[in-house]
């Protein structure tokens, strides 16, 4: 069954620094991936989608990831944290569920903090 | 705003009582999903509709949960004899067909006391 896993529920940055969000996958089909975030007492956010396309994926407020089959991983990077990134970030992946159905799996999630 | 409605935002209530929650998906979606998440967890898939019909019921939904979506487009999701344990953010999602993203809601969050 496909499934992700987030490596750390707790990353803390200081601003500016590199953020690195891990996620690894387990599919066996091509998968489709996706991160989104969370921010306190609202719905999910998309900030990017791999859908079999480009492996380096390109998303919103600067967040990019990187789609590697040889490592099943999908991590989300973005160069310099910014205070407004704190917030809880999901990756999931698209999992068939039966005729033309498909629902999303979450991962746990990771919180970020930016440190000032 | 054409996105994602759900209502009420917050609910609190006594254990023992019911509760109803409402979504109203992006117009053009024919796909409408309900998700609960708890503290610290990501969002768990509790029931899925093509339309008006609930195709897919997660073991996470039990008798207490009941879920419609009359004549394709709203959805409610009501819990009968709440528990202390039904305390959550309930997510409603929309899409078209495919494999593709979802679009949330904001959520409504119940708190059982």
């Amino acid at each position: 069954a496909q499934s992700v896993t987030q490596l750390g529920s707790h990353v803390s940055v200081s601003e500016g620094a590199l953020v690195l969000l891990r996620c690894n996958y387990s599919s066996s089909v091509p998968p489709y991936l996706f991160w989104y975030v969370q921010y306190p007492n609202q719905g999910l956010q998309l900030l990017l989608k791999y859908t079999s396309a480009a492996t380096l994926v390109k998303g919103i407020n600067g967040f990019e990831a990187e789609f590697k089959k040889s490592e099943t991983s999908f991590h989300l990077t973005k160069p310099s944290a910014h205070m407004s990134d704190a917030a809880e970030y999901f990756c999931a992946v698209s999992v068939r569920s039966g005729g033309s159905n498909y629902k999303l799996t979450f991962g746990k999630g990771t919180l970020l903090t930016v440190n000032p | 705003d054409t996105g994602v409605s759900q209502n009420p935002r917050h609910k609190i209530t006594k254990r023992g009582q019911n509760v109803t929650f409402r979504c109203d998906p992006i117009s053009e979606h024919n796909r409408l999903y309900w998700y609960r998440q708890t503290l610290g967890q990501g969002p768990e898939f509790l029931t899925y509709f093509q339309n008006e019909a609930q195709l897919e019921k997660s073991r996470l939904l039990s008798d207490r949960f009941s879920a419609e979506r009359p004549k394709g487009s709203f959805s409610t999701l009501e819990i009968q004899r709440t528990e202390q344990g039904d305390s959550a953010m309930y997510l409603c999602a929309s899409r078209q067909q495919g494999p593709g993203e979802l679009f949330f809601g904001e959520g409504s969050r119940l708190t059982v006391l």
